[in-house]
């Protein structure tokens, strides 16, 4: 079974931290994605990764950006955490090409907190 | 932009009887939907793929339909068990842009 792991199940950090937040996939898969998820608002896609150093934005990129230096590893970085950033973060992959999001397996996700 | 309504936020219904859930797009047709499972503290599960030329898809006691002209998806649950009960999300793709729904809380009263 493909397994998704994000490094840290609660966060709780400063206004004006940076915080990193890492996910790393262990099926080889091409593609993989940030999400936030907020009560009312459901899943939305921060950034999405199809390849090696390469990088989308999603629907709400503002505040946020990632790296993805191999392949089985994507980071998302706050660079400068604000209390609106306290969400659940979500991290996924999926095997199909060309950033399509077909049969995504996410992690457990990272409850941050920004006091 | 696209945007993706589940109906009900919240849908109760006796052990047994079968869960309809009810996703709508409202602009223009996905590629495919996808349905997902999130149980509390989670992250979602996927459980079905339906794409826009197909009509209808099973898998085991899921079925999930699709109806362009109603710009609709339904998942069923037949004989549905307390064990069912769980948030269900349904996304869609389609122009390189993805959108998920904000979920119906299922829950399966014994």
């Amino acid at each position: 079974d493909v397994k998704v792991t994000q490094s840290s199940r609660y966060l709780v950090k400063r206004t004006g931290e940076k915080v990193f937040l890492e996910c790393v996939q262990d099926m080889d898969h091409e593609n993989m994605f940030w999400y936030r998820q907020d009560p009312g608002l459901g899943l939305r896609l921060i950034y999405f990764s199809y390849d090696v150093k390469m990088k989308e934005k999603g629907d709400i990129p503002e505040g946020y950006s990632v790296s993805r230096e191999k392949k089985e590893r994507f980071s998302l970085i706050l660079e400068s955490a604000s209390t609106n950033q306290t969400s659940m973060y979500l991290c996924a992959s999926s095997l199909s090409g060309g950033g399509r999001n077909e049969k995504l397996f996410f992690g457990s996700g990272t409850q941050l907190s920004v006091l | 932009s696209q945007k993706i309504e589940q109906n009900s936020e919240a849908l109760n219904i006796q052990e047994g009887k079968t869960a309809t859930l009810t996703c709508n797009y409202t602009n223009y047709s996905p590629a495919y939907l996808q349905w997902y499972r999130q149980d509390p503290g989670r992250g979602p599960v996927f459980l079905l793929l339906i794409r826009e030329n197909e009509k209808e898809k099973r898998k085991e006691r899921l079925k999930v339909t699709f109806d362009t002209t109603l710009k609709q998806s339904l998942f069923h649950i037949t004989a549905s068990q307390p064990a069912d009960s769980a948030t269900y999300l349904c996304e869609s793709y389609g122009g390189n842009q993805f959108y998920f729904g904000t979920g119906t809380s299922l829950t399966v009263i014994p």
